[in-house]
């Protein structure tokens, strides 16, 4: 079993439509969670960093940590083709190894 | 602020070659850490550099090394090449120091096709 699971998708939605993508993990250690996009042929791009349990919002982008259930979400509200990307979920502890675990990725596409 | 730069964007190898990736950090960060993408794997951890020294390491063959230069320039290297190298190579840079070392910032990769 995989330490972070993600939904590879596709997931299709029309423009404008809230867009949730989630990620589950079972390590107890981890901290810090964070949210990529990646287009194609390009490297991720960071999106959403938070610490522990809670709600983080940036412009268009929601991010919710719950440690308690081990689940991670990203929404974006009013989608745009322009968001049409993969979004990789990726979480890391100051323990240990100090790499990021990354999810699968989610394969979004918002049709115009 | 200039981003994170890797050199090349695209390489093409034959198997059994070696081959050598650069990555220049955003200025300030001490920590670059390296990635293997590929569409079956995802994103997998080879190694962590900061301060010119090796502080963590993935689960890779010891045929993939890097090394880090006192301005924090990164580079890898993949010795005898094989079919199953071909990947994008992701180099993240960060502060490295305390919680500022999870917040990572990537380059745009090198392609590497190994034929």
């Amino acid at each position: 079993q995989k330490e972070v699971e993600q939904d590879p998708g596709p997931l299709s939605v029309p423009e404008g439509a809230i867009v949730s993508l989630n990620c589950t993990y079972s390590n107890s250690a981890f901290q810090y969670f964070m949210w990529y996009r990646q287009y194609s042929r390009k490297g991720p791009e960071l999106l959403m960093y938070t610490y522990s349990s809670g709600n983080k919002e940036d412009g268009r982008f929601t991010a919710q940590v719950d440690k308690s259930s081990k689940y991670i979400s990203l929404f974006i509200r009013d989608s745009q083709p322009s968001d049409s990307a993969t979004y990789l979920c990726a979480m890391t502890h100051l323990t240990g190894r100090r790499a990021l675990t990354f999810g699968s990725g989610t394969r979004l596409q918002v049709q115009p | 602020k200039a981003g994170v730069t890797q050199t090349p964007r695209y390489l093409i190898k034959t198997r059994g070659q070696q081959v050598t990736l650069s990555c220049s950090p955003i200025s300030g960060h001490r920590s670059v850490s390296w990635y293997q993408q590929t569409p079956g794997q995802g994103l997998q951890f080879l190694f962590e550099y900061f301060s010119e020294t090796q502080r963590n390491k993935g689960n890779f063959p010891g045929r993939f090394s890097g090394r880090q230069f006192s301005n924090s320039r990164s580079e890898m290297n993949v010795s005898t090449l094989e079919l199953g190298d071909s990947a994008l190579y992701l180099c993240a840079s960060s502060l490295g120091q305390g919680a500022g070392n999870t917040e990572a910032f990537f380059g745009q990769g090198t392609r590497l096709t190994v034929v």
